[in-house]
């Protein structure tokens, strides 16, 4: 079985630019998630998808970034315009239970994002 | 203040040492607490899962979860060069009874294991 797989792996875009990641569940899941990484921090929670719903969005930074997962498949982040702050690692999980409680998210290998 | 705290290390043992991970965390609500471990240019990798407080073990590996002074610990056996990755604390919150699946993490320890 296929892991949780993202698209692209790495992307360098100029500041001002817009940029727009991809991410493969896990067939079946219905649960996705969104997180990214800035560089010497911790991995930060950005959103969370039940099928093409938004559950939690609390973590988005700002109305740049724009999540969507139409028909509860694929899900994309893009950012728009890039500013030098989105630097990071993208990462996307997906699960397949309710979400909480024991559910256990898979995760991508991430997308690294360096914005000039 | 972050929610949760962990030592990035580095962390350098020799083959065969114990090693003891650690995060400490300010939020009551985190009831599922996890070890996640990451290794380079690789997404992170869920290791053990513990609920509540209490231990758990798995082959060389175990958790303990100490609720009441707000830590959680990973200790590895026998050490190997294979462990030589970087490992995140994550935690997971209880509000009203329900069971949120947003993750917070630590920010990580960075573990080499050398022969």
């Amino acid at each position: 079985e296929a892991g949780v797989t993202q698209f692209p792996s790495h992307s360098v875009i100029e500041k001002g630019q817009t940029v727009t990641l991809r991410c493969d569940p896990i067939s079946g899941h219905d649960n996705l998630y969104w997180y990214r990484r800035v560089m010497g921090k911790e991995i930060k929670f950005l959103l969370h998808f039940v099928k093409e719903s938004k559950q939690d969005e609390s973590g988005m930074p700002n109305n740049r970034f724009l999540a969507e997962r139409t028909g509860g498949t694929y899900s994309t982040l893009k950012v728009q315009p890039a500013e030098l702050e989105d630097s990071g690692v993208y990462f996307c999980a997906s699960s397949q239970d309710k979400g909480g409680g024991t559910d256990t998210q898979y995760f991508g290998p991430g997308t690294r994002l360096t914005v000039l | 203040q972050k929610e949760v705290e962990q030592d990035p290390g580095p962390l350098s043992v020799p083959e065969g040492a114990i090693v003891s991970l650690n995060c400490t965390y300010s939020n009551s609500a985190f009831q599922y607490f996890m070890w996640y471990r990451q290794y380079s240019r690789k997404g992170p990798e869920l290791l053990m899962y513990t609920y509540s407080s209490g231990n758990k073990e798995d082959g060389r590996f175990t958790a303990q979860v100490d609720k009441s002074s707000k830590y959680i610990s990973l200790f590895i056996r026998d050490s190997q060069p294979s462990d030589s990755a970087t490992y995140l604390c994550a935690m997971r919150p209880v509000f009203g009874g329900t069971s949120y699946g947003k993750l917070t993490f630590g920010q990580g320890t960075i573990l080499t294991v050398h022969p």
